[in-house]
């Protein structure tokens, strides 16, 4: 089943612990990003992924590391969570017809982390 | 810097009417718009997109205009059904061949169809 998988789910931590959220996609595609969700606000895009060693900022960068080693794998690491990084994150992954974000977007299943 | 702005944030038809959500972008150069549909506990899935040279796009029940003078474009849900309770957002990004392209969301309507 061609899908995104994000793990874990649900994750609650202390401040300062580093975490690392994974990502992976089996659909062969391109583009991958991370989103934010926060009620009121919407959907902002943390990184993106155009190709395997290249990444770049979205709209919310400050406190996120990303890596794309691999085609399929695309992490989000928190190497110092903080309160306001408390959030429900999405991974999403497309094919990148005529551009990354410019065509349909897959969703993963989100991942709900709360720092405490 | 870019923004898109969504409206209404909350929106509550009776099935079978029709809904309509509006969203309008600062970014001239913006010329891919999709629509993701969000249920309770998943991740958005898109249900259309219009790109900068259409008007207009219609797929069964749902259609979005584009009206690319006034930066406006919105989606239109007739005949309602329960199963299309959901959050709604829309989106614009600028597509670009040989470079990346950014996506600015909505902060998103949840629309409600009361039976």
């Amino acid at each position: 089943e061609a899908q995104v998988t994000q793990n874990p789910r649900y994750l609650i931590t202390v401040t300062g612990k580093k975490l690392t959220v994974t990502c992976s996609q089996n659909m062969n595609h391109e583009y991958m990003s991370w989103y934010r969700q926060d009620p009121g606000l919407g959907l902002r895009q943390i990184y993106y992924s155009m190709n395997v060693e290249v990444t770049d900022k979205g709209d919310v960068p400050e406190g996120y590391k990303v890596s794309r080693k691999e085609k399929r794998n695309f992490p989000l690491i928190l190497e110092s969570p903080s309160p306001n990084q408390t959030s429900l994150y999405f991974c999403a992954s497309s094919p990148q017809v005529g551009g990354g974000a410019s065509d349909t977007q897959y969703f993963g299943p989100g991942t709900r982390l709360t720092v405490l | 810097g870019e923004n898109v702005e969504q409206h209404p944030s909350t929106l509550s038809v009776q099935e079978g009417d029709s809904a309509v959500i509006k969203c309008t972008y600062s970014d001239s150069a913006s010329n891919y718009f999709p629509w993701y549909k969000q249920e309770l506990g998943k991740g958005p899935q898109l249900i259309i997109d219009i790109r900068s040279n259409v008007g207009e796009k219609k797929d069964q029940r749902i259609a979005v205009t584009l009206n690319k003078t006034a930066k406006h474009f919105s989606l239109h849900i007739t005949e309602t059904q329960p199963e299309d309770s959901a959050v709604y957002f829309c989106a614009a990004s600028i597509m670009r061949y040989s470079s990346a392209s950014k996506i600015i969301f909505g902060s998103g309507t949840r629309l409600s169809i009361r039976p």
